[in-house]
């Protein structure tokens, strides 16, 4: 299994450019989670999806919007990117609301 | 979710146990605690949890206080590459609780 998979693994946005930060388990996990961790800090929840066609917003999901078409791919969109954005992104997966979290090696993203 | 209460920073000698402690004083019944460690800036790796029994696998121990208020980590036989910023979580599974800042664990050789 390559478990939680994460492209690009480094991006730099000009101020205003959208994008799309890729995400895929091969673990046939439910739960599906999208992080972002700013410098020294921890991480905070953006978005989530307990199943394909469901999504529930996270605590900071403003910028940002997802999609769960399938079990494998959940796929965060930044429209208009701004500096505050500028952060590491985590997808992470897990089997049922209790099993542990596998965790993607992350996205850094620059918005310049 | 229950907050969780951690210290910044620890540091623990190499091949010495390396003792993490975390306060949930406000956990209710269902939640279950959770650590997970974070080395340098990959992604962080989940360790162990528990509900109200002690647990241990190949990685660490989790002690957990008879009322649930506090619990501890134990990696028992610490290693440079136990070096790592550690969380504890508690949840009951419905989280949009965010991960903490932790505790930055520092192994001294």
């Amino acid at each position: 299994n390559a478990g939680v998979t994460q492209t690009p693994k480094f991006r730099i946005l000009k101020i205003g450019q959208s994008m799309t930060l890729q995400c895929a388990q091969d673990m046939n996990h439910n739960y599906m989670y999208w992080y972002r961790q700013d410098p020294g800090m921890g991480l905070k929840l953006i978005y989530y999806s307990v199943g394909a066609g469901i999504t529930d917003k996270g605590e900071v999901p403003n910028g940002y919007n997802v999609s769960r078409s399938t079990t494998e791919d959940f796929p965060l969109r930044l429209e208009l990117a701004a500096p505050s954005q500028t952060s590491v992104y985590f997808c992470a997966s897990r089997s049922d609301m209790w099993g542990p979290k596998v965790f993607g090696p992350g996205t850094r993203l620059t918005v310049l | 979710d229950a907050k969780t209460t951690q210290p910044p920073s620890m540091d623990c000698a190499e091949g010495r146990a390396a003792n993490l402690p975390c306060n949930h004083s406000t956990i209710s019944g269902n939640e279950y605690v959770y650590w997970y460690r974070q080395i340098h800036s990959q992604g962080p790796q989940y360790i162990i949890h528990g509900l109200k029994n002690n647990e241990t696998n190949e990685m660490a121990s989790l002690i957990i206080t008879e009322d649930r208020k506090s619990s501890t980590l134990i990696l028992p036989h610490a290693t440079l590459r136990d070096t790592a910023v550690y969380y504890c979580i508690v949840t009951d599974g419905n989280e949009k609780l965010t991960f903490g800042t932790g505790t930055r664990l520092t192994i001294i050789p």
